[in-house]
């Protein structure tokens, strides 16, 4: 069974400085892996994908790494703004065509 | 345009009733699905529908039983509701081959059930 975790679980960073977030599995089989940002009383939008076969994606500030050898992802996001406080959720679908989410990155930017 | 709507956005409710959920979608995507949110925000796979389907099921129990009547939209009724059933359900929607899921998914703004 799939395992998706995230660490830290809160963090809050100045505003300026660069987030990195952490997302792990235990099953390497994976078909893609996304990212995802959940606003509070919010549904979740997605942010970055990365298919299987791919290192990396990048859109704007935000850079997401996956090493699937080592079922591991990291989502960078570059110079942190206040609108960027939110909660960070990394997802996997695996082998079973499952989606399993971590419990997420709850992030907070101080102006 | 809302990609994924979701009716209605808040559900308050009594212990034992019977209530539904809709959900649409206006991508023009195959496959549907239901998820569930804890109070502990942690997001779990209730069901999938490709093509009017049912794909995935999880370990749900009977009184949550999924529609699709079209492939545009998958609704979600719970009969005779429980205290434990009170958490925010989420629709999503995605473009992918059965078997090939590499598509990205679209969530809808979720449904808040409150069961007293």
């Amino acid at each position: 069974k799939q395992e998706v975790t995230q660490i830290p679980a809160a963090l809050s960073v100045p505003e300026g400085e660069n987030l990195v977030l952490n997302c792990s599995f235990t099953d390497s089989a994976i078909y893609n892996l996304q990212w995802f940002r959940q606003d509070p009383g919010k549904g979740l939008t997605s942010l970055l994908l990365i298919q299987s076969s791919q290192r990396e994606q990048t859109s704007g500030r935000l850079n997401a790494s996956l090493d699937k050898s080592s079922g591991r992802s990291t989502l960078y996001i570059a110079a942190s703004q206040p609108g960027d406080s939110a909660t960070y959720l990394c997802a996997v679908t695996g082998g079973n065509n499952r989606l399993a989410f971590g419990k997420g990155n709850q992030v907070v930017v101080i102006p | 345009d809302t990609a994924v709507s979701q009716t209605p956005k808040y559900l308050v409710t009594q212990m034992g009733n019977d209530k539904s959920i809709k959900c649409e979608q206006n991508l023009g995507h195959d496959t549907m699905y239901w998820y569930k949110q804890d109070s502990k925000k942690f997001l779990k796979i209730m069901f999938s529908y490709n093509n009017k389907e049912l794909i995935i099921n999880e370990t749900v129990p009977n009184r949550f039983s999924p529609k699709s009547p079209d492939k545009a939209h998958l609704n979600l009724h719970i009969n005779s509701l429980e205290l434990g059933d009170s958490a925010v359900y989420f629709c999503a929607s995605s473009q992918e081959s059965w078997g090939s899921p590499t598509g990205e998914l679209f969530f809808g703004e979720g449904s808040r059930l409150t069961v007293l």
